[in-house]
């Protein structure tokens, strides 16, 4: 079975320029997670969606970040515009009903590196 | 404080045993964990206690808690190469999200 896929694996912009990450969760997750993960960081949850629902979006810098999830599977990540600050690796993750046991399956992650 | 707090480093020889401690912060946590990260990957669950238990023991790993310190610790036995990686302790209060601490970086020596 395919574990939780991220792309582009890379990413280096310039500043200022728009970006957007992708995430196919493991098949029949409902719960899904992106979190940003600074250098020497534990990841932090920027929001969580249950199927098509961001039900916590509280960390979200609303004035630059958005995100999706149409039809309740695949997700994206978008920052418009980008800032210096934003370099990161930004992880996904799905769950199958996001309960505090439910186990968390992490992507690889996406690195940004913004100029 | 309000962080989840670990040592960022610890450095062992083969063989040795490594114990990683952590500090967490709300004891309204019902479930504490442990995650592995290895270079350019993503978290791996290793193993999680439920907050009325004391001690849990999955093969090579044990994991002790001790919830009126608040502290934490995952020890494992037989240290390898192949555990170096970084592990971070994570705690999941009552009504809110999982909270992760900054990681300690193993560093396993032949």
């Amino acid at each position: 079975e395919a574990g939780v896929v991220q792309s582009p694996r890379y990413k280096i912009i310039e500043k200022k320029q728009p970006v957007a990450f992708w995430c196919n969760p493991i098949s029949g997750h409902n719960t899904l997670y992106w979190y940003l993960q600074n250098l020497g960081q534990g990841p932090e949850l920027l929001i969580r969606y249950e199927n098509e629902e961001a039900v916590d979006d509280s960390q979200l810098p609303k004035d630059r970040f958005s995100a999706e999830r149409l039809k309740g599977v695949d997700s994206t990540l978008k920052i418009q515009p980008a800032e210096l600050g934003d370099s990161a690796v930004y992880l996904c993750a799905s769950s199958l009903s996001g309960g505090a046991v439910d186990t968390q399956y992490f992507g690889p992650g996406t690195r940004l590196t913004v100029l | 404080g309000e962080d989840v707090e670990q040592s960022l480093f610890l450095s062992v020889r083969e063989g040795d045993s490594s114990v990683i401690n952590c500090t967490y912060t709300d004891s309204s946590s019902t479930y504490l964990y442990w995650y592995k990260q290895e270079p350019g990957a993503g978290l791996q669950l290793l193993t999680y206690i439920f907050s009325n238990m004391d001690m849990k023991q999955d093969q090579r790993l044990t994991v002790l808690l001790n919830k009126k310190d608040k502290h934490l610790s995952l020890r494992i036995a037989d240290t390898q190469t192949g555990d170096s990686a970084i592990y971070f302790c994570a705690e999941s209060p009552f009504d809110n999200d999982m909270r992760f601490g900054a990681g300690t970086r193993l560093t396993v020596k032949p």
